[in-house]
């Protein structure tokens, strides 16, 4: 089965708020690991990307964290924007499968005005 | 100047139809995707093209035949469509194959939904 878990759920923040999403996944030999954002009727977009050699990245109002011990990833956002509002996915590619980029199921992020 | 492009972006079939998605993308990237995303938003790879060599065939049914005519174009194609197959279709390039790492960013087209009634 697939290797990256997130059930879909809903995360709704006040606007200037922080989010942190949350992604498990369970093929310890994933050596890469990307955020992606997906807004309605839209492909997935590149947030960030992470290799397994590093716990935390940061880019533009955007961080992810890597918990390698615990198979766990995170997408925290600064400044919660409306704008941010879309469905979030964490995804991974193993060393096994080095072409392949398997997805999680998502999180939808809802920025209250 | 759209960086992948795919058509069409709405088509709606009967069962038992053939039908073909168009994918074109100007990076000049070496590596094409085939993505595939039920209801549910869970997108799951079907294809993989290296400059027009396939390399990732994930137990997709042979109803469904991708065909890269160049490196630039990965299309797909569909016999005797079924219920089942409504979703939505993304095409996807990255510069090369191989693990992540800067610059290897998979980039999406804007999906095909597929309808099948």
């Amino acid at each position: 089965g697939e290797n990256v878990g997130l059930h879909l759920p809903t995360l709704s923040v006040q606007e200037g708020d922080n989010s942190i999403i949350n992604c498990a996944y369970s093929n310890s030999a994933s050596d890469y690991f990307i955020w992606y954002k997906q807004e309605s009727g839209k492909g997935p977009q590149f947030i960030i990307d992470i290799r397994s050699n590093m716990d935390k990245r940061q880019g533009q109002r955007v961080t992810v964290l890597l918990n390698k011990t615990v198979k766990h990833l995170s997408l925290q956002i600064a400044a919660t924007q409306p704008g941010d509002s879309a469905v979030y996915f964490c995804a991974e590619k193993g060393m096994d499968s080095s072409y392949k980029l398997i997805f999680g199921s998502g999180t939808r992020l809802l920025v209250r005005p | 100047d759209t960086a992948v492009s795919q058509t069409p972006k709405y088509l709606v079939t009967q069962m038992g139809n053939d039908k073909s998605i168009k994918c074109e993308q100007n990076l000049g990237h070496d590596t094409m995707y085939w993505y595939k995303q039920d209801s549910k938003k869970f997108l799951k790879i079907m294809f993989s093209y290296n400059n027009k060599e396939l390399i990732i065939n994930e137990t997709v049914p042979n109803r469904f035949s991708p065909k890269s005519p160049d490196k630039a174009h990965l299309n797909l194609h569909i016999n005797s469509l079924e219920l089942g197959d409504s979703a939505v279709y993304f095409c996807a390039s990255s510069p090369r194959p191989g693990r992540g790492g800067s610059g290897n960013t998979i980039y999406f087209g804007e999906g095909s939904w597929l309808t099948v009634v």
